[in-house]
């Protein structure tokens, strides 16, 4: 069964930083493009990053630039998101996803929830 | 990037009638579309893949169509479980983006 757990949500103050994980199972995990979508309160899915199956390659959306960087460890089936001077804009649902490389979503993780707040 | 733009942005039916959502694009994304319907409190999950074909387990009153830069979700016949928020999103170009979400609620 193909599991993605992520973790490392929380309380943050503005201007903080964050890294999220996201631990992956029950697949090759290192067959397979990640993905970081988001969703604030009510609010509609926002794309985030994404990273190759060898991490060689990554994107960004461009409200996000300069302040993410997403990374994988291909041993630890785990891929990461760190996010830098975050604002209350930034509060969501963080989700990771897994595709294969130009092909659609086919499964999610449940979510972790980062609250930027002071 | 590229923007998907959905309409309308909600969509007041009843159970038995039919749905019809759209979802463009602003440049040609070939037939590289997904829709996605989440339900609140839950992850999205995935309907419809490569404009028209559907995931694994999707009833087949849901269908898509479209190529280029427009694109349409049908609903058949409204199930009282298929009042949630539909999603377009292309994943032809990095990075990939999302439509901002058509809401089907219960007339």
């Amino acid at each position: 069964e193909v599991q993605l757990m992520e973790s490392g949500g929380g309380l943050v103050q503005p201007g903080g930083s964050l890294r999220l994980s996201c631990s992956a199972s029950g697949f090759t995990f290192s067959d397979y493009t990640m993905h970081w979508v988001r969703q604030a309160p009510g609010k509609g899915l926002e794309y985030v990053s994404a990273i190759s199956n060898d991490g060689g390659s990554t994107s960004y959306a461009d409200s996000l630039k300069g302040r993410i960087t997403i990374s994988r460890d291909n041993s630890e089936n785990t891929v990461f998101l760190q996010m830098s001077r975050l604002s209350p804009e930034d509060t969501a649902v963080y989700y990771c996803v897994r595709s294969i490389i130009g092909k659609p979503f086919d499964d999610w993780g449940q979510g972790t929830l980062v609250t930027v707040s002071s | 990037e590229i923007v998907l733009t959905q309409s309308p942005g909600t969509l007041s039916l009843s159970p038995g009638q039919r749905a019809t959502l759209s979802c463009r694009a602003s440049q040609s994304v070939s037939s590289s579309l997904a829709w996605f319907q989440q339900i609140p409190g839950q992850a999205p999950r995935l309907l419809i893949y490569g404009a028209s074909s559907r995931a694994t387990g999707i009833p087949d009153r849901f269908s898509g169509s479209g190529s280029g830069a427009d694109f349409t979700l049908t609903i058949s016949r409204l199930e009282p479980e298929d009042f949630a928020v539909y999603y377009c999103q292309q994943y032809g170009s990095a990075p990939r983006t999302f439509g901002q979400g058509t809401r089907l609620e219960i007339k």
